[in-house]
């Protein structure tokens, strides 16, 4: 079974600081990976995925197969990233429902 | 609104009592997820459908049930509700199975049992 591992619960930046939310992830195969965003009374989005390898509002995620890790960075955080971040893994076959981390709130204070 | 939809947004009930949420998944999309969000657990898949057919089942209790309709909307039924079943329940949508797509997030329904 897969397992996603998102160690901090709560990380506060400063605003312009960089920022990194760490994923760490355990599946057998080929998973895809994702980062799912949650704002302020706002329904779960999705933030990026790995296949893409495309960044969305400053922050880039790259698949560390090695680490197995897939960990979300910005150079320069901003306010309005302040958000319940998911990391979240889909397994390769005709299941293709997420498992998600129990995800981290972003703080960035001015 | 052609995005997901759920209703209701709060549903208050009592410990025993049986409840059923709906889910309508974007127009075109096929598959329907259900996911629970607890604070001790964290977002957990439920359960999925496909065009009407049960596809995949996660940590899913007995007492819960969901079906999807010919007209693509699916219910999650509740019942003999326990306090522990207080949650926040999430109805996502995709495109189609193989090819998996992104999946889509309706706004959630609180279900608080009391």
């Amino acid at each position: 079974a897969q397992r996603v591992t998102q160690p901090e619960k709560l990380l506060s930046v400063f605003k312009g600081a960089p920022v990194e939310l760490k994923c760490n992830y355990s599946y057998s195969g080929s998973p895809e990976l994702f980062w799912y965003v949650q704002y302020s009374r706002q329904r779960l989005q999705l933030l990026l995925r790995h296949i893409s390898r495309e960044s969305i509002k400053g922050f880039t995620a790259d698949l560390n197969k090695g680490e197995t890790s897939f960990h979300l960075k910005k150079p320069f955080a901003q306010e309005e990233d302040s958000a319940m971040y998911y990391c979240a893994l889909r397994p390769s076959g005709s299941a293709r429902q997420l498992t998600f981390g129990s995800g981290t709130q972003l703080t960035v204070l001015p | 609104d052609s995005g997901v939809t759920q209703t209701p947004k709060h549903l208050i009930t009592a410990t025993g009592q049986r409840v059923t949420l709906r889910c309508s998944p974007r127009s075109g999309d096929l598959s329907v997820y259900w996911y629970q969000q607890s604070l001790d657990q964290g977002l957990q898949f439920l359960i999925q459908y496909y065009n009407g057919e049960e596809r995949a089942k996660g940590n899913i209790l007995e007492r819960f049930s969901a079906q999807q309709f010919p007209d693509l909307h699916s219910e999650l039924n509740l019942s003999s509700l326990e306090l522990g079943d207080s949650a926040l329940y999430f109805c996502a949508s995709s495109v189609d199975l193989a090819g998996g797509g992104e999946q889509f997030f309706g706004p959630g329904t609180r279900l608080t049992v009391l």
